[in-house]
């Protein structure tokens, strides 16, 4: 089992939806987490961190489910803009070391 | 200005071959990484480098090597280019190890044929 999973999608939604995705983690030892967003042949840059009571900013929210281990992302109103392939990072606490997801790719219709 | 930059953009080269990518940060971070994303897309550490304690992936091959000449540059070295090496390699800084806020540089293309 991957350390963290994510639905590699792609995932067609049109302007204006509601979507959300999830990222699960295998390692109860995770510490914190996150989400990068990745536009095509760019390069990831840090979207939002996800709190123990979540995370709002804006249209996105982040949830984070420590029982079942996987946290969420939830983009309202999607925009054009928004297409994009979102990476969820965990960091596993002692070594501070990332372990990124393969990330879930959005596609924002028009 | 750009905050992490790499060079090149673009690296087509033959197997068996050395090359290098330089990578500089103009943050004032402390720790710097490389990052290998394959075709899959699956972004995968390499190195973490803070205040001259280097911290090394163990799947990475030893024909990588990292290089700082200062704080504000972590250069990778590869040698005797494989086939499997071809991928975008990303470099990154934070303020600190552990920060995760990393800034990433636009990344490298490298194709061996």
């Amino acid at each position: 089992r991957k350390e963290v999973e994510q639905d590699p999608g792609p995932f067609n939604v049109p302007e204006g939806a509601t979507v959300a995705f999830n990222c699960t983690y295998s390692n109860s030892a995770s510490q914190s987490f996150f989400w990068y967003r990745q536009d095509c042949r760019k390069e990831p840059k840090l979207l939002m961190s996800v709190y123990s009571s979540g995370n709002e900013d804006g249209r996105f929210t982040a949830q984070l489910n420590r029982a079942s281990q996987y946290i969420s992302l939830l983009i309202r109103d999607s925009k054009l803009s928004d297409s994009a392939t979102y990476l969820c990072v965990v960091r596993v606490g002692g070594n501070y070391q990332l372990i990124w997801g393969a990330g879930t790719k959005l596609i924002i219709k028009p | 200005d750009t905050a992490v930059s790499q060079t090149p953009k673009y690296l087509v080269t033959q197997m068996g071959n050395d090359k290098s990518i330089k990578c500089e940060q103009n943050l004032g971070h402390d720790t710097m990484y490389w990052y290998k994303q394959d075709s899959k897309k699956f972004l995968k550490i390499m190195f973490s480098y803070n205040n001259k304690e280097l911290i090394i992936n163990e799947t990475v091959p030893n024909r990588f090597s990292p290089k700082s000449p200062d704080k504000a540059h972590l250069n990778l070295h590869i040698n005797s280019l494989e086939l499997g090496d071809s991928a975008v390699y990303f470099c990154a800084s934070s303020q600190d190890y552990g920060q995760e806020t990393q800034y990433f540089g636009p990344g490298t293309r490298l194709l061996v044929l």
